[in-house]
């Protein structure tokens, strides 16, 4: 039972323009939500994240956008640029007391920009 | 660089070895996440340590085992292994609070069971 979904395997952009990655989760008990971009032979690095008090955050070019109703969020790049080129994971985290707050990720989603 | 470490880089092993994979956290984050990711699967979530005490348990196999030492490094360990272990694994360690809840991942440790 896949509980974060990245429905979108690749995606291609042009340099300059916007990349808008989505993520869907089915779990309503998670109230956290992180982006992490993952080159090859690297581990993935943390990008932005989200409560779920909010509903927008924004960090230099990435924004989250987190839509609670429909248990849905995406990430949004603008400009992209060539470096952006990775596989975006998607990840979830509910509060399940004391210190544990693992992460529940998505399969990801490789983006390209093209020059 | 996240200041989080795992030895080593690759792993080549044959099936019933047993190996053993190292990681340590960013200085002062007291939590470690294991996560193993298979072929065309994300990251699964495979136990968490927090200040040397076993805190979750994910979908990890009986014949895998982790441990925090007091300097908080942490050990996993994989024995009886079979091909489908072969996977990248990773650790990650993180604050812990419940406002901010990133994890910092380390580069991961390549395990190639033949």
């Amino acid at each position: 039972d896949q509980q974060v979904k990245q429905n979108s395997p690749s995606l291609s952009v042009q340099e300059g323009r916007i990349s808008i990655l989505n993520c869907d989760y089915t779990n309503s008990m998670f109230d956290y939500f992180l982006w992490y971009k993952k080159y090859p032979a690297e581990g993935p690095t943390f990008l932005i994240s989200i409560s779920s008090i909010k509903d927008k955050n924004e960090d230099g070019r990435f924004t989250v956008f987190l839509n609670k109703s429909a248990k849905h969020l995406s990430l949004h790049i603008v400009p992209s640029q060539p470096g952006d080129s990775a596989v975006y994971f998607c990840a979830a985290s509910a509060y399940s007391g004391g210190s544990n707050y693992k992460l529940t990720f998505g399969k990801g989603t490789l983006l390209t920009v093209n020059p | 660089d996240s200041g989080v470490t795992q030895t080593p880089k690759h792993l080549i092993t044959a099936t019933g070895q047993r190996v053993t994979l190292r990681c340590s956290p960013r200085s002062g984050d007291l939590s470690v996440y294991w996560y193993q990711q298979s072929l065309d699967q994300g990251l699964q979530f495979l136990i968490q340590y927090y200040n040397g005490e076993e805190r979750a348990k994910g979908n990890i196999l009986e014949r895998f085992s982790a441990q925090q030492f007091p300097d908080l490094h942490s050990e996993l360990n994989l024995s009886s292994l079979e091909l489908g272990d072969s996977a990248l694994y990773f650790c990650a360690s993180s604050v812990v609070t419940s406002g901010r809840r990133e994890q910092f991942f380390g580069p991961g440790t390549r395990l190639t069971v033949l």
